[in-house]
């Protein structure tokens, strides 16, 4: 079975510094999928980024990047330039390659102070 | 907006019953997800359908139920409602059967069970 471990319950940076979520996971897949869903207070789930386990080179989109260590199955969130509307709780997700199962991690509750 | 809709927003009702949520998914995806979001329990992946049929299952109890119909739309039933079923209920949809592909979360159902 797969799980997914993200060690820091809540997370606090202040706005336009950098901060960096953890995320592990445990499978004995070799295909599999991760994921960033991010959950502001009205409660939206919303893809933050997407990693394919295949692909060495890191995630990035805009202000956010990953740092996927996959032999150590890791699985890191940077959020650069931290934004006033980045203040949610994030989670970390693990997809098996065949869509079979989703797995989200328990959250880490960021909130960027002004 | 993730263009997902669900109905209702909020439900109130008693232990024993039954209730049926409704999702539509957005314009032209043929995959309908459906997760359940408890204190307890975290976030957790329930069912998949994907163009009608059912394609996965996750942590689905035998009291809940799920299809999706010809036009796409999906219902979640859920009867004998227990105290523990209270929880926001999300179903996100994507295009098509890949594992990798965006899905897009709908607002919720908000259940609450007395």
């Amino acid at each position: 079975a797969q799980t997914v471990t993200q060690s820091q319950p809540e997370m606090s940076v202040q706005e336009a510094e950098t901060v960096t979520l953890s995320c592990t996971y445990d499978t004995s897949e070799s295909n599999y999928y991760l994921f960033w869903y991010k959950q502001p207070p009205s409660r939206q789930m919303i893809l933050v980024i997407r990693q394919e386990a295949y692909k060495q080179q890191n995630a990035t989109e805009n202000r956010f990047s990953v740092n996927f260590q996959k032999a150590a199955k890791s699985f890191s969130l940077k959020i650069s330039d931290s934004q006033l509307g980045d203040t949610a709780m994030y989670f970390c997700a693990f997809m098996t390659g065949s869509g079979q199962n989703f797995v989200f991690g328990p959250g880490t509750r960021l909130s960027v102070l002004p | 907006d993730s263009g997902v809709t669900q109905t209702p927003k909020h439900l109130i009702t008693a232990t024993g019953q039954r209730v049926t949520l409704r999702c539509s998914p957005r314009s032209g995806d043929l995959s309908v997800y459906w997760y359940q979001q408890s204190l307890d329990q975290g976030l957790q992946f329930l069912i998949h359908y994907y163009n009608g049929e059912e394609r996965a299952k996750g942590n689905i109890l035998e009291r809940f139920s799920a299809q999706q119909f010809p036009d796409l739309h999906s219902e979640l039933n859920l009867s004998s409602l227990e105290l523990g079923d209270s929880a926001l209920y999300f179903c996100a949809s994507s295009g098509g059967l890949q594992a990798q592909e965006t899905q897009y979360f709908g607002p919720g159902t908000r259940l609450l069970v007395l």
